[in-house]
């Protein structure tokens, strides 16, 4: 099982709309979670950390944790085209290591 | 420095020989990683370092690859007797604190591609 698991995508939506990017994680002691972001032929940025279970919102961003599911969930809400990347779920697990998943892409039609 | 530095961008070998790959981090950060990265993946944890110690290193595929942060500074990823499926992106990153709670900073990446 890997440690840090998203769901594959592509993920495709319209200008506007509303982008729900999950992922789950193995190991029950992990206490930091952290997205990306990753353009295409560039190097990850981050976007958003969350360190306690609920929500936790940044702009356009929303970042929600629920460490009993072991379950981040990333909402890119009023999506434009310049979000059009791969979203990479990031956890730091009990021995400290940051763990990457395989990423999400998504893809804004306008 | 500004930001985090890797040399060099491209590299092209033939199988069997040996690389090193180097990584300048942001001069006060603490901790430095080393990811592989193949296309259309995230990217997949090797090494780290705190300061000069390598708390762990389960991420490196084989015995052929090897780190050192010898002054707690900079830092190289070396491949020994490389392999074709040794090709990928090798990106460094650093952060400021320890412990994996901080953000990181990713450079440019090392491109290899072994023949």
């Amino acid at each position: 099982q890997k440690e840090v698991e998203q769901n594959s995508g592509p993920l495709s939506v319209p200008e506007g709309a509303i982008a729900s990017l999950n992922c789950t994680y193995s190991d029950r002691g992990s206490q930091s979670f952290f997205w990306y972001r990753q353009y295409s032929g560039k190097s990850p940025e981050l976007i958003m950390f969350i360190y306690s279970n609920g929500d936790k919102e940044d702009g356009r961003f929303t970042a929600q944790l629920n460490k009993a599911s072991q379950y981040v969930s990333l909402l890119i809400r009023d999506s434009q085209p310049s979000d059009s990347a791969t979203y990479l779920c990031a956890v730091v697990t009990n021995d400290y290591k940051l763990s990457f998943g395989a990423g999400t892409t998504v893809t804004v039609r306008a | 420095g500004a930001g985090v530095s890797q040399s060099p961008r491209y590299k092209v070998t033939k199988r069997g020989q040996d690389v090193t790959l180097r990584c300048d981090p942001i001069s006060s950060h603490a901790t430095l990683y080393w990811y592989q990265q193949a296309l259309g993946q995230g990217p997949e944890f090797l090494t780290y370092f705190n300061y000069e110690a390598q708390p762990d290193k389960s991420g490196l595929p084989s015995d052929r690859f090897s780190a050192e942060r010898p002054e707690g500074s900079i830092s190289t990823l070396t491949i020994q007797r490389t392999e074709q499926r040794d090709s990928a992106m090798y990106r460094c990153a650093s952060s400021l604190g320890t412990g994996g709670h901080g953000e990181l900073f990713f450079g440019e990446g090392s491109r290899l591609t072994v023949l």
